[in-house]
This record gives C-alpha cells, sequence and structure tokens, in this order.
C-alpha cells in the first residue's frame, strides 16, 4: 500500500509557483522522501528528493516538515512543460519505491 | 550517453504466448527494477533486483519470470500464466540505498489479444 496521500489534481496558471503537498503520518527515521512526475506515456523522471533539510536543485524545492510527516514540492515559476503526474514516494531500507497515483498537474497559459 | 533503453517501444502478442521484454543500463547501476504500469494508476512493482544472480519478488510478481545474468540486463518474461498482461511496463535502475533516486526507461507497451 501507498505511504503518501496526495491530492488527485491540481491546476496553475504559467509563470506561478506551485506548492502540490503530500502526508506521509507513518514515515520512518530512515525512510527518504523522493519526488517523481511522469508526462503520457514516458517513464517516471527524478524530481527531488531529501531527509530531513529543505532540499533545492534545477528543477524545484523541497520543503519538509519538522517532524517529516509531510512534504511540498514547489515549482517556483510553472512552465507549460511542467504539466505531469507527480508522485511523492517514501523510499525505505528495502530499496523499492511505492508509487501511489499521485497528483495531475495541469498548467494552464 | 548513459542510460536506460526498453526494447521495442510497442509489442504485440496473442493469447498464450510467452514474451520477453528487454532492460538494459549503462549507468553502472547495481539494482534494477522491472514495474507495470494500467491506465490512470500508478506504478507497481514486478521484480527487482540488487545484483548480479539474484532477484526478489516485488507485489505482483505471480506470472512473470526474470534473470539477472548480466549487471547490464534484466529482461522480464510474461508468461501465459499472466491472466491480465496488456499494459504499460517500465524498467529501472539505480545505486543500492534509499538516498539514491532510480532511472526510469522509456517504456514497452504491450498488448496482448
Amino acid at each position: 500500500d501507498a505511504k503518501t496521500t496526495q491530492p488527485n489534481s491540481m491546476e496553475s496558471n504559467e509563470e506561478e509557483p506551485v506548492h502540490l503537498p503530500c502526508n506521509h503520518s507513518t514515515i520512518s527515521g530512515t525512510d527518504y522522501i523522493h519526488w517523481y512526475r511522469q508526462l503520457p506515456s514516458q517513464g517516471p523522471e527524478y524530481v527531488i528528493h531529501g531527509l530531513t533539510s529543505n532540499v533545492n536543485n534545477r528543477m524545484a524545492s523541497l520543503a519538509i516538515a519538522e517532524d517529516r510527516k509531510s512534504s511540498t514540492l514547489i515549482l517556483h515559476r510553472a512552465t507549460l512543460r511542467d504539466a505531469a503526474v507527480y508522485y511523492c514516494i517514501l523510499r525505505d531500507d528495502t530499496d523499492k519505491l511505492i508509487f501511489g497515483t499521485g497528483t495531475r498537474l495541469q498548467v494552464f497559459p | 550517453d548513459g542510460g536506460i533503453t526498453q526494447s521495442p517501444k510497442y509489442l504485440f502478442r496473442k493469447e498464450g504466448q510467452n514474451v520477453t521484454l528487454s532492460c538494459e543500463q549503462n549507468l553502472n547501476h547495481d539494482a534494477m527494477y522491472w514495474y507495470r504500469q494500467d491506465p490512470g494508476q500508478g506504478l507497481r512493482l514486478i521484480y527487482y533486483s540488487q545484483i548480479v544472480n539474484d532477484f526478489q519478488k516485488g507485489d505482483i510478481a505471480e506470472g512473470y519470470s526474470v534473470s539477472r545474468e548480466k549487471k547490464e540486463s534484466f529482461p522480464l518474461t510474461v508468461t501465459s500464466a499472466q491472466k491480465n498482461p496488456t499494459a504499460f511496463y517500465l524498467c529501472a535502475s539505480s545505486l543500492v540505498g534509499s538516498s539514491y533516486e532510480q532511472y526510469f526507461g522509456p517504456g514497452t507497451r504491450l498488448t496482448v489479444t
């Protein structure tokens, strides 16, 4: 069973920031929080991951709550190419990724 | 260029036939994975391997088989025992450990009629 909860869909306008939430109340101390996104008929693409501290990379930022029971993926300026399904996943020491149904992000021009 | 290749992109088979999906990586990753995706759903893990000559069942291994004879290759066979084989199949690889990201191939869409 997926260990994360995400909204089914979200909308944004182009060039606006997008905050994609994820709840993971059963997270354990060694679970990493990973985010992937998937375009139609393509394989998922890695976005970002973190353990405790907030993380930034060229694609996005990841804000992790102090108790680690939730996190937020931040796209600073959405573009049409960011329209995809975003998956928030906990990766534990069994090394597996357990995918939920993700959040479908629509970006409007 | 480093990456993961899956072939073919589209595959059509008759019911009752076994079919093997190819997955190759040149990223020097020890771990490789096979997932299945049905329309509108997330990915589900079929099999994974963290080292050559060893592999473990995922959540939906029934009707599938794998081999890992080489580090670079992790072929998946969809057998006739798989009741609903039509799906999008994705292969991934990574370094071993939960702090590493997985890299996914472009997928193979299998249709069985």
